[in-house]
């Protein structure tokens, strides 16, 4: 089972409305990643955190998207204006450092009508 | 443009049957190949994981790994019906910190 723990499994948002969706992480793991998967089940990497640092993110998220691992908080990916095309599983993994494995959440369905 | 290119797209085999998936990074900086295996409707879950040149197997899932020409094989002997699932292959750099590139996946059915 995952110890990935990903919240809310399903959220359905207007177009122009604010997403928001948390993930706690396996204990003890200081990696954080977000993944989108399309219809398509094509993955996207969305950004990664290091402990509350933001490694990497790609021009999408830091153009549209508000992410934060606060510690003692669950991590959160936000969606500041949801468009039709952002529709997609978000998934949220952990890990302890480079090259071990990566676990996933469940993930949160995002539909925007 | 996608960097791991997975085939095929879909493969049905029968109950029993061997499995063959394939793939491959055209990031020559990549350095850790990694197998997961998702069902319909749940998470991504790591089947095995590859970095050395030749084979490695586990029960009945043999990977495979060709440093040189960054291309991985994935081959599941004596199918079985909870093998069909989408098969996700990834590569990763030493350097990026575990950041997954995924490929597209080959979807498994194994017919009864």
């Amino acid at each position: 089972n995952s110890k990935v723990i990903q919240t809310p499994r399903y959220l359905v948002k207007g177009q122009g409305q604010k997403a928001k969706m948390r993930c706690i992480p396996e204990k003890g793991h200081p990696v954080v990643f977000w993944y989108q998967q399309n219809k398509n089940n094509e993955f996207k990497f969305l950004i990664n955190f290091q402990n509350q640092e933001v490694l990497q993110q790609i021009d999408m998220t830091e153009k549209r998207f508000s992410a934060e691992c606060p510690s003692n908080s669950p991590c959160s990916l936000e969606i500041q204006s949801s468009e039709a095309g952002d529709s997609a599983l978000y998934l949220c993994a952990s890990s302890l450092q480079g090259h071990t494995e990566v676990f996933f959440g469940k993930g949160t369905r995002l539909t925007v009508v | 443009q996608q960097k791991v290119q997975q085939s095929p797209e879909s493969l049905i085999v029968p109950e029993g049957g061997m499995a063959s998936l394939n793939c491959t990074s055209s990031d020559r900086n990549v350095d850790y190949f990694w197998w997961y295996r998702q069902h319909s409707g749940k998470s991504p879950k790591m089947l095995m994981s590859i970095f050395s040149n030749g084979e490695k197997e586990e029960g009945r899932f043999t990977v495979h790994l060709n440093k040189a020409s960054l291309h991985t094989s994935l081959h599941i002997r004596d199918s079985q019906p909870s093998d069909s699932a989408l098969y996700l292959c990834a590569a990763s750099r030493g350097s990026a910190l575990g950041r997954l590139h995924f490929g597209a996946g080959t979807q498994l059915i194994v017919i009864p």
